[in-house]
């Protein structure tokens, strides 16, 4: 059973538009949020994060909004960029109290195409 | 220095040889991860290194054998693998294993062929 679903495979935005990248998560012990861009055949590049006690955190163009009742994250980018075209993955991670490490659970990845 | 580095990028192996995956980091960063992604697919957890331990193995199949020779490096110790196993195979590192809020910063892959 996924616990961190992406259900738009993929998006096409025109540059200078809004990008809106949605993600929900059904585990209620996840409590910090990762958005990932992944270009083919190369490791996935941190973007923004957000901690379960935010509802939003914003980094130039990049925006994540988190709706905790809802389970629901989403990445606003604005303006659209050709160069943001990627593949975009949601990763949620929950505290591990054994110290074994920081266990990223992620989505299936939304592939965007910004068109000129 | 804050990049996770991989090598080689590329790798083709046939079912019968073996050969190793090398990951290094110089961010001081104390846990270390092996995570396999195929195409079209999120990347999947394989492995999970905490001040040089192994932590956590996610039932990976024996012919993958980690080993962290201290806390900078990482290997991936490949042996009788299967056309199957083909995929991109990242290293990732964390500041510290279990720290709240923590990313994880990733190479940049081995894609490996299995003929």
């Amino acid at each position: 059973d996924q616990q961190v679903k992406q259900n738009s495979p993929s998006l096409s935005v025109q540059e200078g538009r809004i990008s809106i990248l949605n993600c929900d998560y059904t585990n209620s012990m996840f409590d910090y949020f990762l958005w990932y861009k992944k270009y083919p055949a190369e490791g996935p590049t941190f973007l923004i994060s957000i901690s379960s006690i935010k509802d939003k955190n914003e980094d130039g163009r990049f925006t994540v909004f988190l709706n905790k009742s809802a389970k629901h994250l989403s990445l606003h980018i604005v303006p659209s960029q050709p160069g943001d075209s990627a593949v975009y993955f949601c990763a949620a991670s929950g505290r591990m109290n054994n110290n074994a490490g920081n266990m990223l659970t992620f989505g299936g990845g939304t592939r965007l195409m910004v068109k000129p | 220095d804050t990049e996770v580095t991989q090598t080689p990028k590329h790798l083709v192996m046939g079912m019968t040889n073996k050969k190793s995956l090398k990951c290094e980091q110089h961010m001081g960063h104390r846990a270390m991860y092996w995570y396999k992604q195929k195409a079209k697919k999120p990347p999947e957890l394989m492995f999970v290194y905490s001040y040089e331990k192994l932590s956590i193995n996610e039932s990976v199949p024996s012919r993958f054998s980690p080993e962290c020779p201290n806390s900078s490096l990482l290997n991936l110790h490949l042996h009788a693998l299967q056309p199957e196993d083909s995929a991109l195979y990242l290293c990732a590192s964390s500041p510290s294993a279990g720290g709240p809020n923590e990313k994880l910063f990733f190479g940049s892959g081995t894609q490996l062929s299995v003929l």
